[in-house]
């Protein structure tokens, strides 16, 4: 079982150019996040998307952009990098519904700019 | 103010003893949800339990169990005779709004965590 899959998992970036982080999920989810994790801080909701079509602003936004032309994609591109941006990025999805809201995570992917 | 606040950043605890992982919650919502997760050194994000706000019973899976005390906006996981395995970040997160809006519009809200070592 897939569930969520992104990519790359790792990539080192120059400062000012820009990145797509993508994110695939297999679960039929509506509802699909991206998150920030960095040390000390937890994690940081980016945006998010309710259903395919729609997306939203979470807590950190800035200098991130989302895209949902679908359910089961939700890609994160950062335009022009700065090493703030440095740091493991999450997808995430949650089936509406049904249940608790309970969130299904990919396995990360570590972004580096320098 | 913090919606989830975790006040241990790390914990060092004996092998077969009993841990409780602090969290305390922020909300104005009759209805949400708590959730805590686990995160090894592999980086995956595991889901262990989840608490509802109207649940009057304490949620267990295992050996893991959550100590709801609405009145006072906590809800601290138990972890029962630790294992080395159990060695890992763990995080206190919070759902505001009922669970069929689909984690709602902002999905959940993450305490900073706790760092756990299991010493043998």
């Amino acid at each position: 079982t897939a569930g969520i899959t992104q990519a790359p998992t790792s990539q080192i970036l120059a400062a000012g150019r820009s990145m797509t982080l993508r994110c695939t999920q297999d679960m039929r989810h509506n509802a699909m996040y991206w998150y920030r994790q960095d040390l000390g801080l937890g994690l940081r909701l980016i945006h998010y998307s309710n259903t395919a079509g729609t997306t939203g602003k979470g807590e950190v936004p800035d200098g991130y952009s989302v895209s949902r032309a679908n359910t089961d994609d939700f890609p994160l591109t950062l335009a022009s990098a700065v090493p703030s941006q440095t740091s493991v990025y999450f997808c995430a999805s949650s089936a509406d519904r049904a249940g608790t809201g309970e969130l299904f995570f990919g396995e990360g992917s570590r972004l580096t700019v320098l | 103010a913090q919606k989830i606040t975790q006040t241990q950043p790390g914990m060092f605890v004996q092998e077969k003893e009993a841990v409780t992982l602090d969290c305390t919650y922020d909300t104005s919502d009759q209805s949400y949800g708590l959730f805590w997760y686990k995160q090894p050194s592999s980086g995956e994000m595991i889901f262990l339990i989840y608490q509802g706000s109207y649940d009057e019973q304490n949620a267990t899976e295992g050996r893991y169990s959550l100590n709801f005390q609405k009145a006072r906006k906590s809800a601290n996981l138990v972890i029962s005779a630790s294992q080395l395995g159990d060695s890992a970040m763990y995080f206190c997160a919070m759902r505001e709004g009922p669970g069929y809006s689909g984690g709602g519009a902002d999905g959940l809200t993450f305490g900073k965590g706790t760092h756990l070592i299991i010493q043998p």
